[in-house]
């Protein structure tokens, strides 16, 4: 199993430029998240997802938007880059909260974003 | 809202030796989990230990362990015998245990502390 994988692994964009970052999770996982990291600041999430065609917002979900369209994959899209949006992002799985009631979240490799 | 303190933005330590990395947290819950993730240069998160709340007894894993105080909202890292590899940042994350039937699901949300990054001398 590959578990959770982020395309792409590091871009730049110039500010006003959009893209979408991809998260697949291939363990039949309920919940998705994406975290932003940044200095000093730990991991904060950005928005999460409860099941496929569903979305809620986290502690910091200015500027992005996400679409759960599969179960499988969870996207974080940027419609106008800022260079506050400068960052590294994670995006995790975890089982529903009956089977991943202890169990810890599974993380991608994270995309590091710089904006210009 | 629950928030994780790290007051520790670095720590050092000789190889073989051991150290203690700290983290504070505040919640008003009594149901809770607490994990402590490695990321080494390579950016993964590593999950290193986890407690529940409900568990008196300290987790343990190989040369991890932790210190839970719950009365103290205190749930430190300890490293035995620090290797080269050890060298990382440390996150301290909290996690609600609440589920629909106790008022409101968490949906596994996880909370971070602001970081330690650990360096392991030779």
């Amino acid at each position: 199993n590959a578990g959770v994988t982020q395309t792409p692994k590091f871009r730049v964009l110039k500010t006003g430029q959009s893209m979408t970052l991809l998260c697949a999770q291939d363990m039949n996982h309920e919940y998705m998240y994406w975290y932003r990291q940044d200095p000093g600041m730990g991991l904060r999430l950005i928005h999460y997802s409860v099941g496929e065609g569903t979305t809620a917002k986290g502690e910091v979900p200015d500027g992005y938007n996400v679409s759960r369209l599969k179960k499988q994959n969870f996207l974080l899209g940027l419609e106008s880059a800022a260079p506050s949006q400068t960052s590294v992002y994670f995006c995790a799985s975890n089982p529903d909260r009956g089977l991943g009631r202890n169990q810890p979240q599974h993380f991608g490799d994270g995309t590091r974003l710089s904006i210009l | 809202a629950q928030t994780v303190t790290q007051s520790q933005p670095e720590m050092s330590v000789q190889e073989a030796e051991t150290v203690t990395l700290s983290c504070t947290y505040d919640t008003s819950e009594s149901d809770y989990y607490l994990f402590w993730y490695k990321q080494p240069p390579s950016r993964q998160m590593i999950l290193v230990i986890r407690q529940e709340a409900y568990k008196q007894q300290n987790a343990t894993e190989n040369r991890f362990s932790v210190n839970f105080q719950k009365a103290a909202k205190s749930f430190s890292l300890k490293i035995s015998d620090s290797q080269l590899g050890d060298a990382a940042m440390y996150f301290c994350a909290y996690r609600s245990a609440r589920s629909t039937n106790a008022g409101g699901t968490s949906y596994g949300k996880l909370t971070f502390g602001q970081g330690t990054i650990l360096t392991v001398h030779p």
